[in-house]
């Protein structure tokens, strides 16, 4: 199976500042890479797929970027409703893996 | 606007079978893979398998032998049984609408989610 490494696990942040939450996999998955957002009690929203197409609807502060091992989640502003547990996903092969998720914290 | 809604018993007794469907609408299932993923409470998420409406299924190796999906095209549902379950298999279950796109495939629409406890 390929894991999928996040990091960090948790952070907190204030509003209006620039957040980047990286993913990294154990062998490389081109740009089958996907992030969503899970608010709790809530299904995860996706936000990004093949590591940096925008989902529609998704504000445009957010962005993702990388290919290969290595990807990256960056909210360029961020906002008190981004409070949330992120989530990367590859779909390269299954089993498609999670990873263990970054709780996003606002001060 | 797509919509998917699970249902099923929230209680199972241990060693008993979990079954749920989900039902899909505003938009048909046909020409659609459909995921479901399970999130124990407090835990991330699992990824359990998946079904195209022809009845092809791809299941995650770990459950594989446990799990049996099945689509009923013309009720425009999916169903997911997991047999001789423990507390381990205590979770959220969702169903999600697969999609390729942009050199990627991912779930866009997701079913709110539905608690199973497995407890005697």
């Amino acid at each position: 199976d390929i894991q999928m490494t996040q990091s960090p696990s948790s952070l907190s942040a204030s509003v209006g500042d620039r957040v980047t939450i990286t993913c990294r996999a154990s062998q490389n998955i081109a740009s089958y890479l996907n992030w969503y957002q899970q608010k709790p009690g809530k299904a995860p929203k996706l936000l990004i797929y093949g590591a940096s197409s925008l989902q529609s609807g998704v504000p445009s502060r957010f962005s993702g970027s990388g290919s290969g091992t290595d990807f990256t989640l960056t909210i360029s502003s961020l906002q008190p409703e981004d409070s949330a547990t992120f989530y990367c996903q590859q779909s390269y092969s299954t089993p498609f893996t999670f990873g263990g998720g970054t709780k996003v914290e606002i001060k | 606007q797509v919509q998917l809604q699970e249902s099923g018993p929230g209680l199972v007794k241990p060693s008993e079978t979990l079954s749920l469907t989900c039902t899909v609408s505003g938009g048909s299932i046909s020409g659609y893979y459909w995921s479901w993923i399970r999130q124990p409470p407090g835990n991330g998420l699992e990824w359990i398998g998946y079904i195209y409406d022809s009845g092809t299924t791809i299941y995650n190796p770990s459950l594989k032998s446990r799990v049996t999906m099945s689509v009923d095209t013309s009720m425009n549902q999916v169903s997911l049984k997991l047999s001789s379950v423990t507390a381990a298999d205590t979770a959220v279950y969702y169903c999600a609408r697969r999609i390729y796109g942009s050199g990627s495939y991912y779930n866009d629409f997701w079913g709110q989610g539905t608690l199973v406890t497995v407890s005697s």
